[in-house]
């Protein structure tokens, strides 16, 4: 069936640092790609996403890249900051509103100041 | 903007009894609805695919005469745990995808413990 994985699982860095988190998807089908960042007690908000006919995105501090061919996608934090500190989630989609979304088992970020 | 609205946020229930969740999209058409279950510190599980008009489908290992799911409309799907029990307790959370762009969004959650 269809998987995604996402690396690392925990991820510190120094305030102002980048972070670079990292996943791999199974199902060739899926074309849309979006991330996640969950605040403690918090819904998920969906804070970047990237479809199968581009290869990068940037919205600010933080970008996606996307490689079809190998089924990698990454998400770049740089300068970052302590309201950075969440944990991100990577997902992978079919084509259409009725396809489910499956999702990585998630990363923690922490930012040391 | 897209806003998805989940009540209750937290409720504490009897064992045996049943609990419902209404997820609503407040201002786009959700012709899919997905509710998923969240242990703490960890991903999101997806339980089950609800879509209006028709009966929801469930993901392995889900029983789907414990979490009954209704999508009556365009706008709501409610999720109802029936004899609720101590190992149901769990961050239940939905999701709404719109069908313009694809772009999902989520409810707030609901905080069940069940004593």
């Amino acid at each position: 069936g269809e998987n995604v994985e996402q690396h690392p699982s925990t991820l510190s860095v120094q305030e102002g640092d980048s972070a670079v988190i990292k996943c791999t998807y199974s199902d060739s089908a899926s074309n849309y790609f979006p991330w996640y960042k969950q605040e403690l007690g918090k819904r998920p908000q969906l804070i970047i996403d990237i479809r199968s006919n581009v290869g990068e995105k940037k919205d600010q501090r933080i970008a996606v890249t996307l490689n079809k061919t190998a089924k990698h996608f990454s998400l770049h934090i740089t300068e970052t900051q302590p309201e950075d500190s969440a944990v991100y989630f990577c997902a992978a989609s079919r084509p259409s509103s009725a396809s489910k979304i499956i999702f990585g088992s998630g990363t923690r970020l922490s930012i040391r100041p | 903007g897209a806003v998805v609205s989940q009540h209750p946020s937290r409720v504490i229930c009897k064992s045996g009894t049943s609990v419902k969740i209404e997820c609503r999209s407040l201002d786009f058409q959700a012709t899919t609805m997905f509710w998923y279950r969240q242990f703490p510190k960890q991903s999101l599980m997806l339980m089950a695919t609800s879509n209006e008009g028709s009966k929801a489908t469930y993901e392995q290992g889900v029983e789907k005469d414990k979490f009954l799911i209704n999508h009556a409309s365009l706008t709501l799907s409610t999720l109802t745990v029936t004899s609720a029990h101590p190992e149901d307790s769990s961050f239940y959370i939905c999701s709404a995808r719109k069908r313009v762009d694809e772009k999902l969004f989520f409810g707030s959650g609901t905080q069940l413990s069940v004593l």
